[in-house]
């Protein structure tokens, strides 16, 4: 079974420019979080997706960040623009979703730095 | 807003050694789960535990649920270097099976 993939793995770029992130979850798995670890922190959940709509974006900086799930599949996250605390590692999970204790899948995560 | 603090928040043994990583809120968790992350990857789930008391053991790592579901303890026994990573509880309070992460503990053993 092919995992949560993410791309790209790594991105450099300058304070106020854009950039986004792409997540392909485990195939059949309705929900897909968007998670911010920022170095030496635990990751902290920027959104929750159930198919293709948001079931928590609470704490998503909507001024500059979005979030996307076309079709309840694939999904990209946008920074725009980019400041420098956004400099993170940007983590994808997906899970089979319903009502037991679900496992979260994670992907390898997209490492941003802003300078 | 609730928070998970990790304790410790760094630690370096020898192999062979015993170590005990913990998990605390104020808060009651729903359930609890534990996760392993190595460098460059995303966390993979180690256990879940939902009871107060419960008690689950994965090998050489054993995982203790407060009776109070307030607190979370991994106990790792006869440590090896494969068990270096940052260790992570995450708990649902709300019981919507959407977990907030603890602040993690970083393990290196030393062989």
């Amino acid at each position: 079974e092919a995992g949560v993939a993410q791309s790209p793995r790594y991105k450099i770029i300058e304070k106020r420019q854009s950039v986004a992130f792409w997540c392909n979850p485990i195939s059949g798995h309705a929900t897909l979080y968007w998670y911010q670890q920022i170095l030496g922190q635990g990751p902290k959940l920027l959104i929750q997706f159930q198919n293709n709509g948001v079931v928590d974006d609470s704490q998503l900086p909507k001024d500059r960040f979005s979030a996307e799930r076309l079709k309840g599949v694939d999904s990209t996250l946008k920074i725009q623009p980019a400041k420098l605390e956004d400099s993170a590692v940007y983590l994808c999970a997906s899970t089979l979703g319903g009502y037991s204790y679900n496992e979260q899948f994670f992907g390898p995560g997209t490492r941003l730095t802003v300078l | 807003t609730q928070l998970l603090e990790q304790s410790p928040q760094f630690l370096s043994i020898q192999e062979g050694e015993n170590l005990t990583v913990y998990c605390n809120s104020s808060s009651v968790f729903s359930s609890l789960q534990w996760y392993r992350q190595e460098p460059g990857e995303g966390p993979v789930l180690l256990v879940t535990v939902v009871t107060g008391g419960e008690v689950k053991k994965l090998k050489r790592l054993t995982f203790q649920f407060g009776d109070a579901r307030k607190d979370s303890s991994l106990h790792i026994t006869a440590a090896q270097p494969g068990d270096t990573g940052l260790y992570l509880c995450a708990g649902d309070w709300s019981g919507t099976y959407k977990y907030i992460f603890g602040t993690g503990t970083r393990l290196k053993v030393l062989a």
